[in-house]
């Protein structure tokens, strides 16, 4: 079973300004790893597959990066409704798994 | 335009059961595999159950598996969970969640919440 972690579990960031994730995989994932955005009370929202896949609809300020075990999501300029959880999700093996989560909030 | 919409949820005892639906519309449903994600409240994302399209292949979290069914109807465009030993651990908002390219998820349903309590 593949065991995903994410740091920091909480990112204080300003607006405009840059926010760069973290996600590492127990057992390398090669690029099958998908980023996921959730705001309070809505279902998540798929931003990147493929590692640095973006997906229909998202802004090109997110942008994901890594292969193997280690893996980054940049979003370059925070914007205010860019203020969420954010969940890496390895699909390589079954079975499928998320990280814990990494809270950003406004500084 | 792609909807996912779950129903079924609702507050069981300990030990009971529930079934959930998923309706789909906006695609060809049969040509997708479709999965269960939960989240307990206040907590990450948990996969729970995947389906293929033809139902030919079918897996499960350990947490769930001997206790869930996951199903669908193809003719009906709807997907299921079928819960039985339900436990208070399984208390989550239930989401169904459409497979894009590999077996990330492209689209979500809004979610149904299923508390279990006595």
């Amino acid at each position: 079973e593949i065991v995903m972690t994410q740091s920091p579990a909480t990112l204080s960031v300003s607006p405009g300004e840059r926010a760069t994730l973290s996600c590492r995989a127990s057992q390398s994932v090669s690029s099958n790893l998908a980023w996921y955005q959730q705001k309070p009370g809505q279902a998540p929202r798929l931003l990147i597959y493929d590692a640095s896949t973006r997906a229909t609809g998202a802004p090109a300020r997110f942008s994901g990066s890594g292969s193997g075990t280690e893996f980054t999501l940049t979003i370059s300029s925070l914007q205010s409704e860019d203020f969420a959880v954010y969940y890496c999700q390895q699909y390589i093996n079954w079975p499928l798994a998320f990280g814990p989560g990494t809270k950003v909030d406004i500084k | 335009e792609v909807q996912l919409v779950e129903s079924g949820g609702g507050l069981v005892k300990p030990g009971g059961s529930l079934r959930l639906s998923c309706t789909a519309s906006g695609f060809t449903f049969s040509t997708y595999n479709i999965n269960w994600v939960r989240q307990a409240p206040g907590k990450g994302l948990e996969w729970v159950s995947s389906i293929s399209g033809s139902s030919t292949y079918i897996y499960y979290a350990d947490s769930v598996k001997g206790r869930f069914t996951i199903s669908r109807d193809n003719a009906k465009n709807s997907l299921y969970l079928q819960m039985n030993s339900l436990r208070a651990e399984d208390t989550a908002v239930y989401y169904c969640a459409r497979v894009g390219s590999g077996r990330n998820f492209d689209y979500w349903g809004q979610g149904t919440l299923v508390t279990v309590s006595s």
